[in-house]
């Protein structure tokens, strides 16, 4: 019973370096999310994907890009990392059939960015 | 837009007291509320959630929560802490409206006391 899984769990990277941090659903969820968590700040939505093919920009965007691969997998991807963006990085899914669903989330991604 | 405000990043009660989480929502539209708790180094769970149908809500471990229209308010209790339930709760709102956003608040850290 997977759920939903993330990877990697931890990493380190250097200022000006990318990475993508993968999220796969197993549950045939509709919508999926990434959310970062940050001390005293809570969760953040970063993006969002309401069904396949779409994506939307949530609270905190900047200096990511999503993508939709295919209704299991919805990637966050870091273009050139910056110290701020040292964080805990959450994916979600939810159902989404017009009543309210729970939302499922990952363990998280660790993300230290020196 | 849709926001909700945890009053107490922290909370600190003696075993066997009530506990008593504060969340306040804003919301246009007909609000559904939910109560996340995350043990450390874990993804979020779902305690509740208010789905319209009853204004208290009974979930997981004993916690219940009170939709209260007129005060804005689903406040989070439980009537007799463990010292088990040590951990971050935070609030969130998604709205009737279609746009599948969860919005969370800050999160309040609970601590029990022997």
């Amino acid at each position: 019973n997977a759920g939903v899984t993330q990877t990697p769990k931890f990493q380190v990277l250097k200022t000006g370096q990318s990475m993508t941090l993968q999220c796969a659903q197993d549950m045939n969820h509709n919508s999926m999310y990434w959310y970062r968590q940050d001390p005293g700040m809570g969760l953040r939505l970063i993006y969002y994907s309401a069904s396949e093919g779409t994506t939307d920009k949530g609270e905190v965007p900047n200096g990511y890009n999503v993508s939709r691969l295919n209704k299991r997998e919805f990637s966050l991807r870091l273009e050139s990392a910056a110290p701020s963006q040292t964080s805990v990085y959450f994916c979600a899914s939810t159902l989404r059939t017009g009543v309210v669903n729970t939302i499922y989330f990952g363990e998280g991604s660790w993300l230290t960015v020196v | 837009a849709q926001s909700v405000t945890q009053l107490g990043s922290h909370v600190s009660v003696s075993e066997g007291a009530l506990v008593l989480l504060r969340c306040n929502y804003s919301s246009s539209v007909p609000p559904y509320l939910f109560w996340y708790v995350q043990y450390p180094n874990q993804g979020l769970q779902l305690l509740l959630k208010y789905t319209s149908a009853a204004t208290l809500v009974k979930g997981i471990n004993g916690f219940e929560a009170e939709f209260k229209k007129s005060e804005t308010s689903f406040h989070l209790t439980k009537p007799s802490a463990h010292m088990s339930d040590a951990a971050e709760y935070f609030c969130a709102v998604s709205d009737s409206s279609g746009t599948y956003k969860y919005i969370f608040g800050t999160g309040t850290r609970l601590k029990v006391l022997a």
